[in-house]
């Protein structure tokens, strides 16, 4: 079975920095793209970051571009999201994805004051 | 950036019936065209992918259709269960983008 299962929520200030890991299980994590969507409160959904099976390649929404680095550990079957100068229009659920077809459940990560 | 429209933003319909939700996009995007389900408080789940290929462990009552600009998302059969946000997406070129969500309710 699929499995995809975030983690590092939490609630941060403007300004600062945080690291989302997302643990695949249940496939071959290195075979497979692996993406970043976010969905803000009662909004609808942002897809901001995909990284090649290889990390050979990677895209960013331009609403993300240049704060935000997707990263991945074969080795470890995890992807990862660093998230630095955080805004308050950053405050969303947060979901890694295989391809486009398995979805973790999610982290919500808040940017406040 | 291409653009995705979906219509109506709201749908209430009764059980049993026929449902079809729209989705436009602002250029052709070659059938890369999925659709997925999202119930509320839980992540979004596949459906339909390329257009008409459905998900494995989906329903047959769900269906895709469409080239172009133009994808619809058929329900043949209206279950309770079916209560849901849809979503579509275009994965033919970057940035991937979403429809706003069509919201499914029962009468």
């Amino acid at each position: 079975e699929v499995q995809l299962v975030e983690s590092g929520e939490g609630l941060v200030q403007p300004g600062s920095s945080m690291k989302l890991s997302c643990v695949a299980s249940g496939f071959t994590f290195s075979n497979y793209g692996m993406n970043w969507i976010r969905q803000a409160p009662k909004k609808g959904l942002e897809w901001i970051a995909l990284i090649y099976y290889d990390s050979s390649s990677k895209y960013y929404a331009d609403s993300v571009k240049g704060r935000f680095t997707i990263s991945r550990d074969n080795s470890k079957n995890t992807l990862y999201l660093e998230m630095n100068s955080l805004r308050s229009e950053d405050t969303a659920m947060y979901y890694c994805a295989r391809a486009f077809d398995y979805w973790g459940q999610g982290v919500m990560v808040t940017v406040s004051s | 950036d291409i653009q995705m429209t979906q219509s109506p933003s709201v749908l209430s319909a009764s059980v049993g019936d026929r449902v079809t939700l729209n989705c436009k996009a602002s250029q052709n995007i070659n059938k890369y065209l999925n659709w997925y389900q999202q119930k509320l408080g839980e992540a979004p789940k596949l459906l339909i992918y390329n257009t008409n290929n459905l998900q494995t462990g989906i329903p047959s009552r769900f269906s895709g259709s469409g080239s172009g600009t133009d994808y619809t998302l058929t329900i043949s059969s209206l279950q309770p269960e079916d209560v849901a946000t849809y979503f579509c997406f275009q994965h033919n070129s970057w940035p991937f983008t979403f429809g706003s969500g069509t919201k499914l309710e029962i009468k």
